[in-house]
């Protein structure tokens, strides 16, 4: 079967900090992967995804990006934390390919820049 | 992309049925209609998908009429564990899979 992780489960950092949050897939092969960012009562909000490794396309301009060195290995990052950037990060898969699939959803990490 | 309404909020009882209706004026001809469900902390989780006229699976029903234009989702006989957020989507046929999430709408079942 399929499980998505990702770490850490919460996370405080400074204004100003770098960020680096993880999200691996198992069980699944060439998934297309998904970041996205949720603000406290607010819906989510897609901020990357991608259909194969090296492969990222960015929904929102913004100080965050992401990369995918591995298959089932999806990064996001920032060099320089924002207050704005607090929020519910999930990552989620699905299976790859031009057709419409369901997404599963990972644990999140929940972010506040102070 | 296709954008969706759905109401802010609903309140229900503890063994009613609750009707969700969302509408997606603009839906394109490929497009498929997803439901999915979110409790606090968590992330979303898959809970319906269809295309067109009516779905059904062990957790709920998805009714779209002929034009498309909106959908509903019934979640039968509801419990105090179906209190959630629950997000109706456009899903472009033919596309990578990337999602428009809206705010959904905010279940409240009371005993």
């Amino acid at each position: 079967s399929q499980t998505i992780h990702q770490w850490p489960a919460t996370l405080v950092q400074p204004v100003g900090s770098p960020l680096s949050l993880e999200c691996t897939v198992e069980g699944t092969s060439n998934p297309n992967l998904y970041w996205y960012r949720q603000a406290a009562g607010r819906g989510l909000q897609l901020l990357f995804y991608s259909v194969g490794i090296g492969q990222i396309s960015s929904e929102v301009p913004q100080n965050l990006s992401a990369s995918r060195p591995q298959d089932r290995q999806f990064i996001l990052s920032s060099k320089k934390l924002l207050l704005s950037d607090s929020g519910f990060y999930l990552c989620a898969w699905s299976r790859g390919g031009p057709s419409s699939y369901e997404q599963y959803f990972g644990p999140g990490t929940r972010l506040t820049v102070t | 992309l296709a954008k969706t309404t759905q109401p802010i909020s609903m309140d229900s009882y503890e063994g009613q049925e609750v009707n969700i209706t969302c509408s997606h004026n603009n839906i394109a001809t490929n497009d498929y209609i997803t439901w999915y469900q979110q409790f606090p902390s968590q992330g979303p989780r898959f809970i319906i998908q269809g295309y067109k006229t009516k779905v059904t699976n062990e957790v709920a029903s998805l009714f779209i009429p002929a034009d498309r234009k909106s959908s509903t989702l019934s979640l039968p006989r509801v419990s105090l564990s179906d209190t959630a957020v629950y997000y109706c989507l456009v899903e472009v046929g033919g596309s990578q899979g990337n999602l428009i999430f809206g705010k959904g709408t905010k279940l409240s079942v009371k005993p």
